[in-house]
């Protein structure tokens, strides 16, 4: 296994135009999670599934975004009608369930709306 | 609510050691942790503390908690070029999600 892999890696896109990232964690990884990483700051939670359920997700994903893992295994994360203000890394990790498990992160799919 | 703060940057000369800190708040916390983020390269755990634990030392680095003062520290010894990186502190939430809430992260720079 060669850990979290993130697909694209890098995107450009034209304002209003919509996006979609892939996700394929560490097999048998049943969590899954998204963050957001903007210039300067560190990673903010946006959402997480254990297996294919969507079990929290933070304010900070707008109607415009949604995630799903429809199998329990890759999930996606689709941005609708992208704003400059979207533009940042988005990054996936995943673990398995329990108080205390390491978290794996991809490398991330970096987002710049034009 | 929960918050994580660090100090954004920190310049060293190789050898020395470093001394990276993070104040948080949500005493509820269970686990602490000190990630490592490289250009390019996606964050790597580097270690983690329990909240009932003081002081946790693996090889060069050393993590102390002070659970009173909310205060956590990761210190590099022997600081080396490739410790060059953007660390950042992360706290595990109250709930049993594995969610976790980061610091804006602390630039070390190591000047040889």
């Amino acid at each position: 296994d060669t850990g979290v892999s993130q697909n694209p890696r890098h995107k450009i896109t034209k304002r209003g135009q919509n996006v979609t990232f892939r996700c394929d964690p560490i097999s048998e990884h049943n969590r899954l999670y998204w963050y957001r990483q903007t210039l300067g700051q560190g990673p903010e939670f946006l959402t997480y599934f254990q297996n294919e359920a969507q079990l929290e997700k933070s304010r900070l994903l707008s109607d415009r975004f949604s995630a799903e893992r429809p199998k329990g295994s890759f999930s996606t994360l689709e941005i609708q009608r992208t704003e400059q203000g979207d533009s940042a890394m988005y990054l996936c990790a995943s673990s398995v369930p329990g108080m205390n498990t390491e978290a794996f992160f991809g490398q991330g799919t970096r987002l710049t709306v034009v | 609510g929960e918050d994580v703060e660090q100090s954004l940057f920190l310049s060293v000369r190789e050898g020395d050691s470093s001394v990276i800190n993070c104040t948080y708040t949500d005493s509820s916390s269970t686990y602490l942790y000190w990630y490592k983020q490289e250009p390019g390269a996606g964050l790597q755990l580097l270690t983690y503390i329990f909240s009932n634990m003081d002081m946790k030392q693996d090889q060069r680095l050393t993590v102390l908690l002070n659970k009173k003062d909310k205060h956590l520290s990761l210190r590099i010894a022997d600081t080396q070029t490739g410790d060059s990186a953007i660390y950042f502190c992360a706290e595990s939430t109250s709930s049993n999600t594995g969610k976790l809430i980061f610091g804006q992260g602390t630039t070390l720079q190591v000047k040889p």
